[in-house]
């Protein structure tokens, strides 16, 4: 149980044009999902906090006009990275907070991940 | 705020030697730990977690120590096996709030 994916895995794509992550839990219910960031041999670092149904919660110094994030069911939230550049090259990671588990309230069960690569 | 560390970037150690993986928090209201192992190009596995109530908890050859007076916990991976192999990072948060990860320690086995 606690599954959940990310599409696409990986995405090329030029400078200027917007890339679109999706996140999904499959076989439970996340009013609270997140996002993260993660450059190579760096810890995870939170973007922002998604919660279904209301406008997200960005970390301090994440641009929400450039990052936009919709939660708009139970199972779903994206990413949207707008006119992207290369420095937003990296490997961003959702995770989503299983409220109804076994596990604590705190637990989250992170994707797989998606790298992208801006040219 | 919150801010979890590790003392050891790297870890080796060999086939069938046990291993700790050592983490330090800052914030004393901290109640509830968690253990993730991330392998090259993936996302963090859950592993293992703890609340501050408890001070010892046991998975599948994995043991957490919780030290609440010193602030640090502990990570042991008994038998070691070559797919242990990866990036190990602490998280800790308060009761209903974000988690803060740590900077990760690489778990390398040798062979």
């Amino acid at each position: 149980g606690a599954v959940v994916s990310q599409h696409p895995s990986w995405v090329i794509c030029k400078s200027g044009t917007s890339v679109k992550i999706e996140c999904r839990s499959l076989d439970f219910q996340a009013t609270t999902m997140f996002w993260y960031r993660q450059f190579p041999k760096q810890s995870l670092m939170l973007m922002a906090t998604s919660n279904e149904g209301s406008k997200a919660t960005y970390e301090q110094g994440v641009e929400k006009d450039k990052f936009l994030i919709n939660h708009a069911s139970l199972t779903l939230s994206t990413l949207t990275v707008t006119s992207a550049h290369p420095e937003d090259s990296s490997f961003y990671i959702c995770s989503a907070r299983d409220n109804f588990g076994t596990s604590g309230q705190e637990t989250q069960y992170f994707g797989p991940g998606t790298r992208l690569l801006v040219l | 705020g919150e801010s979890v560390g590790l003392h050891l970037p790297t870890l080796s150690v060999q086939e069938g030697d046990n291993s700790i993986i050592n983490c330090a928090y800052s914030n004393s209201a901290s109640d509830y730990f968690i253990w993730y192992k991330q392998e090259s190009g993936k996302g963090p596995q859950f592993i293992i977690d703890i609340r501050s109530n408890m001070d010892k908890r046991q998975g599948q050859r994995v043991t957490v120590l919780l030290n609440k007076t010193v602030k640090h916990l502990s990570l042991q991976i008994a038998a070691t096996q070559p797919g242990d192999s990866a990036v190990y990072f602490c998280a800790g948060a308060e009761y209903g709030n974000k988690l803060v990860f740590g900077a990760g320690t690489i778990l390398r086995v040798k062979s």
